[in-house]
């Protein structure tokens, strides 16, 4: 049962172009969302993240949305860097002591 | 370094055999957790503790994992007698929780698993 579900999985984009991965989740629980960015070899990255209280979350290049009523969140990376090619993962969590679920990832790759 | 350190980085084992991995976690940190990653999915919680207790294990994926933290700083996570299907990449994470607020895990770079 995948409560968070990444339907792409992968997505090639040109360099200095907007990166846009999606994310949906089917818990109405999770009120805690994160992105994490996986490079070959290494354990995942924290990215950004954003709390069920707001819409939005800013970070650099990197912006969060989240839809509630959609149950949809997606990660905006503009503009789009050679770098940032890596496989992304979205996770949620419901309140109090409950562990991370995470998506199957999206592998992002930016090209020159 | 004040990363998540994981030991070792790759484990070859044949089947039928025991393994142990270690994790040392962020030093200030007081959550530490344990996950699973096989290809083509994402990771997938198996237990984690707060300082040395074991808060979360039912997600196990058998009683031949084990896992501890016995002084609150370093865990282990065993594998008795192991399967071709624990073939995997376990992955460690730390995170300092100082209350009821959102907490952001630092994964290690994993060790990787290969039962022959």
């Amino acid at each position: 049962d995948q409560q968070v579900k990444q339907n792409s999985p992968s997505l090639s984009v040109q360099e200095g172009r907007i990166s846009i991965l999606n994310c949906d989740y089917t818990n109405s629980m999770f009120d805690y969302f994160l992105w994490y960015k996986k490079y070959p070899a290494e354990g995942p990255t924290f990215l950004i993240s954003i709390s069920s209280i707001k819409d939005k979350n800013e970070d650099g290049r990197f912006t969060v949305f989240l839809n509630k009523s959609a149950k949809h969140l997606s990660l905006h990376i503009v503009p789009s860097q050679p770098g940032d090619s890596a496989v992304y993962f979205c996770a949620a969590r419901r309140p109090g002591n409950t562990p991370l679920v995470f998506g199957k990832g999206t592998r992002l790759s930016v090209i020159a | 370094d004040t990363g998540v350190s994981q030991n070792p980085r790759h484990k070859i084992t044949k089947r039928g055999q025991n393994v142990t991995f270690r994790c040392d976690p962020i030093s200030e940190h007081n959550r530490l957790y344990w996950y699973r990653q096989t290809l083509g999915q994402g990771p997938e919680f198996l237990t984690y503790f707060q300082n040395e207790a074991q808060l979360e294990k039912s997600r196990l994926l058998s009683d031949r994992f084990s896992a501890e933290r016995p002084k609150g700083s370093f865990s282990t996570l065993e594998i008795q007698r192991t399967e071709q299907g624990d073939s995997a990449m376990y992955l460690c994470a730390s995170s300092l929780r100082l209350g009821p607020q959102n907490e952001k895990l630092f994964f290690g770079s994993g060790t990787q698993l290969s039962v022959l």
